[in-house]
């Protein structure tokens, strides 16, 4: 069945560096664009960034821009988030997500979530 | 960037109930809008994309309207299985975004 596994979340200092992994499995990975997608704790959902199925276009939400890189590894199966610089505000759930045949098909695949805390 | 406005924020409602929440967009975004159900401690699940199709295994009590900038979600007869926080998201242009949810509550 389809499957996206994350894992990579900690505890991490303000200022420090975090990469997390999204294994992905059941389907043609390299043929879907892959977003990211945090929660705070108790607030709602975010979006992170995508990056397209080959990775030739990635975009931000503003507030990554700069700190964040979203990449991917078609020979893997998995999908990476380069967190740097990291604020206290980063603290959330980040959630791998497969969009549809294109984005206009919504996200209908999710992780489980990994936790990402920044605290000193 | 584009804003989404969700109302109510809170909601409560019993079993049987009909209910509907508004998502309002800050620019037109056609019919590229999705809406999804999130329970505790789980993942989002999607409901409806481009504004009334619904995903395959969404009970058919859930219905989605709408275009431009207004768009509604439905549950025509609410379930006990339906007490969950629900979530818009516009998906016309980057930066995607979401609406701020709506929460279901037993009344």
């Amino acid at each position: 069945q389809v499957q996206l596994v994350e894992s990579g979340g900690g505890v991490v200092q303000p200022g420090g560096s975090l990469r997390l992994s999204c294994a992905a499995s059941g389907f043609t990975f390299s043929s879907y664009g892959m977003h990211w997608v945090r929660q705070a704790p108790g607030q709602g959902l975010e979006w992170v960034a995508v990056i397209s199925f080959d990775g030739s276009y990635k975009y931000y939400a503003d507030s990554m821009k700069g700190r964040f890189t979203i990449s991917r590894d078609n020979s893997k199966n998995t999908l990476y988030l380069q967190m740097d610089s990291l604020r206290a505000e980063d603290r959330a759930v980040y959630y791998c997500v497969k969009e549809g045949s294109t984005r206009y098909y919504g996200m209908g695949v999710w992780g489980q979530g990994t936790t990402v805390t920044v605290s000193s | 960037d584009i804003q989404l406005t969700q109302s109510p924020s809170f909601l409560s409602a019993s079993v049987g109930d009909r209910v509907t929440i508004t998502c309002r967009a800050s620019q037109g975004i056609s019919t590229y809008l999705a809406w999804y159900q999130q329970k505790p401690g789980k993942a989002p699940k999607l409901l409806i994309y481009v504004a009334s199709t619904l995903q395959s295994g969404v009970p058919s009590r859930f219905s989605g309207r709408g275009s431009g900038t207004e768009f509604t979600l439905t549950i025509s007869s609410l379930q006990s299985e339906d007490f969950a926080t629900y979530y818009c998201q516009q998906l016309n242009s980057y930066p995607l975004s979401f609406g701020g949810g709506t929460k279901v509550e037993i009344k």
